[in-house]
């Protein structure tokens, strides 16, 4: 039982536009919400979070927006770089105390020059 | 810093061999996680360590599985007896106290069980 769902596998947008990447999650316990970028034959690099007091969070061309009452997460990228091009992955840690983080399985995002 | 440091960074081996994975944490974070990636799973926790102490284990699909911290700089997973299903990717990853939350994830492992 998936908490976590990126439902879209993959995203091809041009260079220079928008890219918005979508993550829904379940269990309104969640309390604090990233998003990691991962290439080829590397580990994940975080790239951004917000905690769940917080509607959005913007890191220079990145902003995450955070919907709680939809529970849903999304991840702006604008302006669009090819350099952007991989996998990005949501994650969520639930409340209380645990350090786990729960992770979406990947969306696959390809910018085009 | 070196960032964390796996090993080794391919791993071949055959059904019922016992596999090692290693993990270097970066100097001075105290929390230590161990995860798994598949096409089916995506990236799972399999256990967690603050301070070289098992904190959450739940993750850690049987008893096949284990995992050690004897210091703070070193880590192990161990497969025992390895079997093709756990044919994966396998991360570290380590984190700062509590109040810094960024997860910093090795190059991982890939294993291939035959």
């Amino acid at each position: 039982d998936q908490q976590v769902k990126q439902n879209s596998p993959s995203l091809s947008v041009q260079e220079g536009r928008i890219s918005i990447l979508n993550c829904d999650y379940t269990n309104s316990m969640f309390d604090y919400f990233l998003w990691y970028k991962k290439y080829p034959a590397e580990g994940p690099t975080f790239l951004i979070s917000i905690s769940s007091i917080k509607d959005k969070n913007e890191d220079g061309r990145f902003t995450v927006f955070l919907n709680k009452s939809a529970k849903h997460l999304s991840l702006h990228i604008v302006p669009s770089q090819p350099g952007d091009s991989a996998v990005y992955f949501c994650a969520v840690r639930t409340q209380g105390g645990s350090e786990k983080l729960v992770f979406g399985k990947g969306m696959k995002l390809t910018v085009n020059p | 810093d070196a960032g964390v440091i796996q090993s080794p960074r391919h791993e071949v081996t055959e059904m019922g061999q016992e596999v090692t994975l290693r993990c270097k944490p970066i100097s001075g974070h105290d929390y230590l996680f161990w995860y798994r990636q598949t096409m089916m799973r995506g990236l799972e926790l399999l256990i967690y360590f603050n301070n070289n102490v098992p904190i959450d284990d739940s993750g850690m699909p049987e008893d096949r599985f284990s995992a050690k911290m004897p210091n703070a700089s070193f880590s192990t997973l161990k497969i025992q007896p390895s079997e093709p299903r756990d044919s994966a990717v396998y991360f570290c990853a380590s984190r700062g106290p509590v109040g810094t939350d960024t997860q910093y994830f090795g190059p991982g492992t890939r294993l291939t069980v035959l």
